[in-house]
């Protein structure tokens, strides 16, 4: 089973909407979370930290839900420049390792 | 206080010929990873490095493929005999190696094997 999940998507959403993404993590014991934002043949810029107690960026939501074993990002209002793939990120910092998921891409249409 | 450098951005060999890239993390950052990408594909762990010591290669192909960070200068990644199928991008990060720090990027090396 792999460490991070993903839904590959793409989602294609028209701008306004609200879109929201899912990882699943296997181990139990990571500790720290990221949403990740890449764009076409660039390099993986930090959108955000996920928090405990969920968290808010504008129009990005991420929360938390270490019982399931899951992360989630929504972003409301959608731009045309959200256009991009997302990437969860998790942290098992007794090993200070970082795992991917496979990225959700989104595509927003006008 | 600069980012994360890669250098070169664009690098071309031919098969058999050896390729070369570098990354220098961010000012007190003592931790490296390199990751590859391929096209339309997402990002693979090759190995994790501090300071003169590697702390992981589990995602490392076993034969050509080398890195090392030592005590002076940037994290060097050495592909020997390039070979078509390793045309890809490779990105470097960097972190401090503290508790719930996050990963900075560089622009990564794109590499293209004739």
């Amino acid at each position: 089973r792999k460490e991070v999940e993903q839904d590959p998507g793409p989602f294609n959403v028209p701008e306004g909407a609200t879109v929201a993404f899912n990882c699943t993590y296997s181990n139990s014991a990571s500790q720290s979370f990221f949403w990740y934002r890449q764009d076409c043949r660039k390099e993986p810029k930090l959108l955000m930290s996920v928090y405990s107690s969920g968290n808010e960026d504008g129009r990005f939501t991420a929360q938390l839900n270490r019982a399931s074993q899951y992360i989630s990002l929504l972003i409301r209002d959608s731009k045309l420049s959200d256009s991009a793939t997302y990437l969860c990120v998790v942290n098992r910092d007794s090993f200070n390792k970082f795992y991917f998921g496979s990225g959700t891409k989104l595509n927003v249409k006008p | 206080n600069a980012g994360v450098m890669q250098n070169p951005r664009h690098l071309v060999r031919r098969r058999g010929q050896e390729a070369r890239l570098r990354c220098s993390p961010m000012k007190g950052h003592s931790h490296v990873y390199w990751y590859r990408q391929l096209p339309e594909e997402g990002l693979k762990f090759m190995v994790y490095l501090q300071k003169e010591n590697i702390i992981d290669e589990s995602g490392m192909p076993k034969e050509r493929f080398s890195a090392e960070f030592p005590k002076e200068g940037p994290s060097i990644l050495r592909i020997q005999q390039v070979v078509r199928g390793d045309s890809a991008a490779y990105f470097c990060a960097s972190s401090p190696g503290l508790t719930n720090e996050k990963l900075f990027f560089g622009s990564g090396t794109q590499l293209s094997v004739l």
